[in-house]
């Protein structure tokens, strides 16, 4: 069982190029997540789906946007890196509701040059 | 504003050492509350939930306080594997979908 897959693993952009992470998940969860982690600045949620066909902004959305494409899937695009946005990037999911904690992903290590 | 609290360390222990982490939140509405491992350039992963009443898993008990909003996980006898970030991990729950709030880490280092 295959859990959270994200891809791509790793990905170099240049300043101004664009991007989508993917994401998945096969234990029909409702829920999905998209962090960030940067040295010193814990995990950050960017954006959340709490069910398929909802999206809301979590605490830094600023530069990105998300698509809930189906109950499986929740992609992150980054319309025009900065290098701000060189980090670490983790989706997650969990079945929904208080109680159950997140099922992460491996990650994707995004630098922007 | 949200916050979950925690020394950052590292703590550096020898082998066999029991290590205490504490992690306090400022949330009093926090409903559910964790524990996850996150070893170097590897994602978080679950170690365990935490109880109102406390719970143990094999060397690991972890603690909640609702009175004085702080969180704790205890290691005992502890092993080179343990050596990993632990994150103190609390729900706030809001509107229709409650939110985990990570801390930052503690660090421990198991030494031999």
């Amino acid at each position: 069982n295959a859990g959270v897959t994200q891809t791509p693993k790793f990905q170099v952009l240049k300043t101004g190029q664009s991007m989508t992470l993917q994401c998945a998940q096969d234990m029909n969860h409702n829920s999905m997540y998209w962090y960030r982690q940067d040295p010193g600045m814990g995990l950050r949620l960017i954006y959340y789906s709490a069910s398929e066909g909802t999206t809301d902004k979590g605490e830094v959305p600023n530069g990105y946007n998300v698509s809930r494409l189906n109950k499986r899937e929740f992609s992150l695009r980054l319309e025009s890196a900065a290098p701000s946005q060189t980090s670490v990037y983790f989706c997650a999911s969990n079945p929904g509701g208080i109680g159950y904690g997140y099922t992460f992903g491996s990650g994707t290590r995004l630098t922007v040059v | 504003r949200k916050e979950v609290e925690q020394d950052p360390g590292p703590f550096n222990v020898p082998e066999g050492a029991t290590v205490a982490f504490n992690c306090t939140y400022s949330n009093s509405a926090s409903q559910s509350f964790f524990w996850y491992r996150q070893d170097c350039r590897k994602e978080p992963k679950l170690l365990m939930s935490v109880y109102s009443s406390g719970n143990e898993d094999g060397r690991f008990t972890a603690q909640l306080n609702r009175a004085s909003q702080y969180i704790s996980l205890l290691i005992r006898d502890s092993k080179l594997s343990d050596s990993a970030t632990y994150l103190c991990v609390v729900n706030f729950y809001g509107g229709s979908q409650g939110n985990l709030i990570f801390g930052k880490g503690t660090k421990l280092s198991v030494k031999p």
